[in-house]
């Protein structure tokens, strides 16, 4: 399967612990996205990758956040001393250079925070 | 900045039969594009259709073809003949021309009666 490949794909981690996600895109994709969505909305933007360089990141992305893609190719999202706001589902989503609009997303992976 | 609103939070249809899910966009730009995509239970987001701004003539997926009235910032997508494999969230999405992120609805949960 050539797909976008997301890990873990369920966490569970106490109040003030650190997560880490990991992403593999698509592997001729250079574009990398990474979305949250809570329960019954809709996905909202993190974050934006254009290989290794982060060209965009929203308002949404708080200092505990942080996100990687140090060679292009997979990418890491890791959340430093969690709340319990945390809890979502966190989607990581590739884009070929000619940008339609066409995402192709992971199964995400969602985050519990006790 | 741009809102993208699904009034809808549920849908339900007869198998076979017709259905329309509603969507409206706010946004002071000429040039964008809208998207519906499909979440199915426990599975991947998947691209559904696309529409150009720019383009009069509304966009056509086989079973799947949208309403595009640009003056009334409406976009609403039609799926004829329902099949239960079209049973998922729906979620209308807009993007800027040029632009990376995606906003997106809160989505319509379409169940599908047999």
């Amino acid at each position: 399967d050539t797909g976008v490949s997301q890990d873990p794909r369920h966490k569970i981690t106490k109040r003030g612990q650190n997560v880490t996600f990991r992403c593999d895109p698509i592997s001729e994709h250079n574009r990398l996205y990474w979305y949250r969505q809570t329960l019954g909305q809709g996905p909202e933007f993190l974050t934006y990758f254009q290989n290794e360089a982060q060209l965009e990141k929203s308002r949404l992305l708080s200092d505990r956040f942080s996100a990687e893609r140090p060679k292009g190719s997979f990418s890491t999202l890791e959340i430093q001393r969690t709340e319990q706001g945390d809890s979502a589902m966190y989607l990581c989503a590739s884009s070929s250079d000619r940008f339609t609009g066409e995402l192709f997303f992971g199964e995400g992976s969602r985050l519990t925070v006790l | 900045a741009q809102t993208v609103t699904q009034s809808q939070p549920e849908m339900s249809v007869q198998e076979a039969e017709t259905v329309t899910l509603s969507c409206t966009y706010d946004t002071s730009e000429s040039d964008y594009y809208l998207f519906w995509y499909k979440q199915p239970p426990s599975r991947q987001m998947i691209l559904v259709i696309r529409q150009e701004a720019y383009k009069q003539q509304n966009a056509t997926e086989n079973r799947f073809s949208v309403n595009f009235q640009k003056a009334a910032k409406s976009f609403s997508l039609k799926i004829s003949d329902s099949q239960l494999g079209d049973a998922a969230m729906y979620f209308c999405a807009y993007r800027n021309q040029g632009a990376q992120k995606l906003v997106f609805g809160q989505g319509t949960r379409l169940t599908i009666n047999p």
